[in-house]
């Protein structure tokens, strides 16, 4: 099936130590995958997406995300923490003409 | 502004009762999604729609329906053949439905079945 994984459903560090969220997809080809961010009862907002091109993806407030096909993977990441990036974080992928979402990985991040 | 707005922002239901969540765009997106949001499991696609008086189901799509008779707007009813309707209701649109093209989302729903 062409699903999307995200290993951790909560992940916490300090404020100003870096952020890893992870994400795996399957399938056999190289899918479009994308970031999304979502504040408490918000709608989600994209933080980058990945299209075939460049395979370091650098989004909005700092995020940046490397596809690696060898792995199926496409991490999030982001040098340093601030408080106001305490959320929950999406990874989805293009399935046919729509969209696969990840189960989601709440990050914490303590004062 | 340009954006998606979704009313109302809470909306209370009795048990038998349809109800129907808003949702307006003024990007002049072609492609419009509805999903839902239930803990944990991330979101689920109930209906989309590519274009004016077109739409197809999605994985989730029992006990819902749509309409799309204007391009800026994709009401979804809740009807009360859905068994479990408590959750949160995201409306999204994009461009179209390039794979190359994101989705950008109201705020949200949240219906509470009492």
């Amino acid at each position: 099936a062409q699903s999307v994984t995200q290993l951790d459903s909560h992940v916490s560090v300090s404020e100003g130590t870096p952020v890893l969220l992870r994400c795996n997809y399957s399938s056999s080809y190289s899918p479009s995958l994308f970031w999304y961010v979502q504040h408490p009862n918000k709608g989600l907002q994209l933080l980058l997406k990945y299209t075939s091109a460049a395979t370091l993806v650098k989004g909005i407030n700092g995020f940046e995300a490397e596809f690696k096909k060898s792995e199926t993977s496409f991490h999030l990441t982001k040098p340093s923490a601030h408080m106001s990036d305490a959320a929950e974080y999406f990874c989805a992928r293009v399935r046919g003409q729509n969209f696969v979402f990840g189960p989601g990985t709440r990050l914490s991040v303590l004062p | 502004d340009g954006g998606i707005t979704q009313s109302p922002k809470y909306l209370f239901r009795k048990e038998g009762q349809n109800v129907t969540l808003s949702c307006e765009q003024n990007l002049n997106h072609d492609a419009m999604y509805w999903y839902r949001q239930d803990p944990g499991q991330g979101l689920r696609l109930i209906y989309y729609s590519q274009i004016v008086n077109d739409f197809q189901k999605g994985d989730i799509a029992e006990g819902y329906s749509v309409s799309r008779e204007k391009k800026e707007s994709f009401p979804l009813t809740v009807t009360s053949a859905q068994k479990n309707p408590t959750a949160f209701y995201l409306c999204a649109s994009s461009i179209d439905r390039s794979t190359y093209n994101e989705q950008f989302f109201g705020p949200g729903t949240r219906l509470t079945v009492l």
